[in-house]
């Protein structure tokens, strides 16, 4: 089984500063995904970056990026130039590549970033 | 606009009431999932299904069933409805990686 773990459960940052989310998980798997999600007040989860485990290059998207280190089992999230629109829950999630996500998403228990004005 | 649509923003049931929570996507995936929310604990497997008819136990099935009749809807059922089943329940659906997410249904039980 695999478990993902955010250790911090609230973040409050000013607006257009620079902010780091972090996740660590727990797996026997070597082929897996790793997915960052964003909730905002309106519920819906958002994907925000997904990285494939066997790409050693960072998966970038626009402000958001990650540093994943496969051997110490990291993966964190990058948010640059945060706006007060990037304020939400956010999810780290983990899937097994084998059976091609069937059974699921494993997720952390949220960090809930604040972005203050 | 592809989308997972659940059927109730906001429900509130009494203890002891049989309970359906209906999703419905509209992408032909072959996987279908219930998650439950709750403050401080993310987000919880309920059940699953990859395929018509087929239902798998997730990491928190007690209380719970599911039914998918169809390739498009999958139904959580709580057969006897209790207050510690007060939560937000999540529908979504995949193919390979790719996941969409319903907007969720808040079920308070009273």
């Amino acid at each position: 089984a695999q478990t993902v773990t955010q250790s911090q459960p609230e973040m409050s940052v000013q607006e257009a500063e620079t902010v780091t989310l972090s996740c660590t998980y727990d797996t026997s798997e070597n082929n897996y995904y790793l997915f960052w999600y964003k909730q905002p007040p309106s519920r819906q989860m958002i994907l925000v970056i997904r990285q494939e485990a066997y790409k050693q290059q960072n998966a970038t998207e626009n402000r958001f990026s990650v540093n994943f280190q496969k051997a110490a089992k990291s993966f964190s999230l990058k948010i640059s130039d945060s706006q007060l629109g990037d304020t939400a829950m956010y999810f780290c999630a983990f899937m097994k590549h084998e059976g091609g996500g069937a059974d699921g998403l494993t997720f952390g228990k949220g960090t809930h970033l604040i972005i203050q004005p | 606009d592809v989308k997972v649509t659940q059927s109730s923003r906001y429900l509130v049931k009494r203890t002891g009431e049989k309970v359906f929570l209906e999703c419905v996507q509209d992408m032909d995936h072959e996987n279908m999932f219930w998650y439950r929310q709750d403050p401080g604990l993310g987000l919880r497997l309920i059940y699953f299904s990859y395929d018509v008819k087929m239902k798998e136990k997730g990491d928190i099935p007690e209380g719970y069933s599911v039914s998918r009749e169809k390739k498009e809807r999958f139904s959580l059922i709580l057969e006897s409805a209790s207050t510690n089943q007060t939560s937000m329940y999540l529908c979504a659906s995949s193919v390979h990686a790719g996941y969409t997410f319903g907007s969720g249904t808040r079920l308070t039980v009273v």
